[in-house]
């Protein structure tokens, strides 16, 4: 079974700071993990994806996330955080071999001036 | 704009009614998915379609079903509506079978009163 869990439901930094969202997940096959972005009264955004390739993924916005098997995580950062970062982030998590989709409850970001 | 067209935009309906929710996928796109998104419950995958043949199913309600039509696009039929159905319904779409980028609409927000 699959899961993920996404540490903090809201996260307050200053612009400029660093942005470090959590995210780890539970699968009994390699997982293929995903990060996407919601502004309000939009859709989903994907941000980057793993997919077994390099563990150190590059997304848009200059977002990025690394895959440490170890520690089962797939954390979002940026270096410095932009007052249009303000927004929710999901982590997803489809097990290779299957079709679903699972998706965390969310982390909404709020970028302080 | 992700290429994903979804009507009606909002939806307001009271109690017992039935509706239908439409989804058009990206040019293209042969898979379907479809999300339910609430405050309590998070994102929820409901079920997917690929090339008219339904793949997987999640947490669907049986008043819930949907269809992928020869044209690709999708319908989502919610039936005896309850309170609790009050939410945003999402459709995304991906290319094929091994495709791991999913492509967001902008949404249903359907209100049961």
């Amino acid at each position: 079974a699959q899961s993920v869990t996404q540490l903090g439901s809201h996260v307050s930094v200053s612009e400029g700071a660093l942005v470090l969202l959590r995210c780890n997940y539970s699968s009994s096959v390699p997982p293929y993990l995903f990060w996407y972005v919601q502004y309000p009264n939009q859709g989903l955004q994907l941000l980057l994806k793993y997919t077994s390739a390099a563990t150190l993924v590059k997304g848009i916005n200059g977002f990025e996330a690394e895959f440490k098997k170890s520690e089962t995580s797939f954390h979002l950062t940026k270096p410095s955080a932009h007052m249009s970062d303000a927004a929710e982030y999901f982590c997803a998590v489809r097990a290779s071999g299957t079709y679903k989709y699972i998706f965390g409850t969310g982390t909404r970001l709020k970028v302080l001036a | 704009d992700s290429g994903v067209t979804q009507t009606p935009k909002h939806l307001i309906t009271a109690t017992g009614q039935r509706v239908t929710l439409r989804c058009s996928p990206r040019s293209g796109d042969l898979s379907v998915y479809w999300y339910q998104q609430s405050l309590d419950q998070g994102l929820q995958f409901l079920i997917q379609y690929y090339n008219g043949e339904e793949r997987a199913k999640g947490n669907i309600l049986e008043r819930f079903s949907a269809q992928q039509f020869p044209d690709l696009h999708s319908e989502l039929n919610l039936s005896s509506l309850e309170l609790g159905d009050s939410a945003l319904y999402f459709c995304a779409s991906t290319r094929g079978r091994e495709a791991y980028e999913q492509y967001f609409g902008p949404g249903t927000r359907l209100t049961v009163t």
